[in-house]
């Protein structure tokens, strides 16, 4: 009921291909999902995220697809760089009175040149 | 604006030893939280504070792990008597009042236990 699950684990992209990695959740009490990158050594950076009332967000070569019923959300990366190489988290806030965040266990991207 | 701040960045502590570890909000942000990540994990939420009040700890071990945020200062993330379990980094995330979930994370101590 907690968890957020997260797949593939690694991703290995062309050049100007589309990433897409995927997230799948249970709780349907969760109400806002973020996404976050973070490279080695760092810490995660908030990327973009969500709300369960719109079906698609787009920031730049980044979108959040949203699908409600199926409990699902997914993270494109348009025109794949290799300075987009970083490992990418999905995550779920915990419930509507609480702030805590529940992260998926990741997806290593690698996008070759 | 500067981000949210960690020190140290690298702390190596032998068993049985205690680590401090301390968190820096961004400007204006007064909610903190810690998380842990382990190798090939996802980050692992611990505790959320405000400032003089812990406001969840559901996900922080009942024993030997402490956190605070005082009305002056950073917070700090107390682990008495470590084990080599506990190494992990162990990343602070602060948000805006009025949203609370959009949490910016600070660069991470990485613990390590010998």
């Amino acid at each position: 009921q907690q968890q957020v699950k997260q797949s593939p684990q690694s991703l290995i992209v062309q050049k100007g291909g589309i990433s897409i990695i995927n997230c799948a959740y249970e709780n349907t009490a969760f109400d806002y999902f973020p996404w976050y990158q973070q490279f080695p050594g760092k810490g995660p950076a908030l990327l973009i995220a969500i709300r369960p009332d719109v079906s698609e967000k787009k920031e730049g070569r980044f979108t959040i697809s949203f699908n409600k019923s199926a409990k699902q959300f997914s993270l494109h990366i348009m025109d794949s760089q290799p300075g987009d190489s970083a490992t990418y988290f999905c995550a779920a806030r915990r419930d509507q009175a609480g702030t805590a965040l529940i992260f998926g266990k990741g997806t290593t991207l690698s996008v070759s040149s | 604006n500067a981000g949210v701040m960690q020190n140290p960045r690298h702390l190596v502590r032998r068993r049985g030893q205690e680590a401090r570890l301390r968190c820096s909000p961004m400007k204006g942000h007064s909610h903190v939280y810690w998380y842990r990540q382990l190798p090939e994990e996802g980050l692992k939420f611990m505790v959320y504070l405000q400032k003089e009040n812990i406001i969840d700890e559901s996900g922080m071990p009942k024993e030997r792990f402490s956190a605070e945020f005082p009305k002056e200062g950073p917070s700090i993330l107390r682990i008495q008597q470590v084990v080599r379990g506990d190494s992990a980094a162990y990343f602070c995330a602060s948000s805006p009042d009025g949203l609370p979930y959009e949490q910016y994370f600070g660069p991470g101590t990485r613990l390590t236990v010998t």
